[in-house]
């Protein structure tokens, strides 16, 4: 069964900061993984999804890394700023294209 | 519009109870999968479906009902609701080719079993 679980569970930059999310997975059988944003009493939006045969990808002040063979995901923002401020999800699409989802990391960006 | 709806985006509802939770999506994707959202547990999967009248289970199926009679459509049913299904359900939707394309959600019904 995939365990997926990001690190830390909260945390909390000044604003134009460089920082960076850590997602780990126990199961590297994995087709895709995939970055989402969460606001509170929202839904999920996607952010960026990597192919298993990808290393990274980027969108805009976001990239993303995954190392297959580590189990290992990273999300990097640059610059931060307070609208960034979101629970952010990372899930792995395995069998039968079943999302497995991590706890999430609560960002807060301070002015 | 285009998109995934799920409806209502509350409920408030009483032990013993059943109510349906709709989802509609209007890609044509054949994969849908209801997902329920709690503190300290995460997104997990109740059901998915793989087309229109194929379904399965996921990782909390019990106490739930799923039907798919059109591709459209994905509702969600809690025969005899419990406290313990107080929760926020999220449905989602990908094309067959999720590996490429990833998933899309709706955005989600707060349900509360008082």
């Amino acid at each position: 069964k995939q365990e997926v679980t990001q690190i830390p569970a909260a945390l909390s930059v000044p604003e134009g900061e460089n920082l960076v999310l850590n997602c780990s997975f126990t199961d590297s059988a994995i087709y895709n993984l995939q970055w989402f944003r969460q606001d509170p009493g929202k839904g999920l939006t996607s952010l960026l999804l990597i192919q298993s045969s990808q290393r990274e990808q980027t969108s805009g002040r976001l990239n993303a890394s995954l190392d297959k063979s580590s189990g290992r995901s990273t999300l990097y923002i640059a610059a931060s700023q307070p609208g960034d401020s979101a629970t952010y999800l990372c899930a792995t699409t395995g069998g039968g294209n079943k999302l497995t989802f991590g706890t999430g990391t609560q960002l807060k960006v301070e002015l | 519009d285009a998109g995934i709806t799920q409806s209502p985006r509350y409920k408030i509802t009483e032990t013993g109870r059943q109510v349906t939770l709709m989802c509609h999506q209007t890609w044509s994707h054949s994969y849908m999968f209801w997902y329920r959202q709690d503190l300290g547990h995460g997104l997990r999967l109740i059901y998915y479906s793989a087309a229109a009248d194929i379904t399965d289970k996921g990782e909390v199926p019990d106490g739930y009902v799923v039907s798919r009679s059109k591709t459209e459509n994905f509702p969600l049913t809690l025969e005899s609701a419990t406290r313990s299904q107080t929760s926020v359900y999220f449905c989602a939707s990908s094309n067959e080719r999720a590996g490429a394309y990833g998933y899309t959600f709706g955005s989600g019904t707060r349900l509360t079993v008082v």
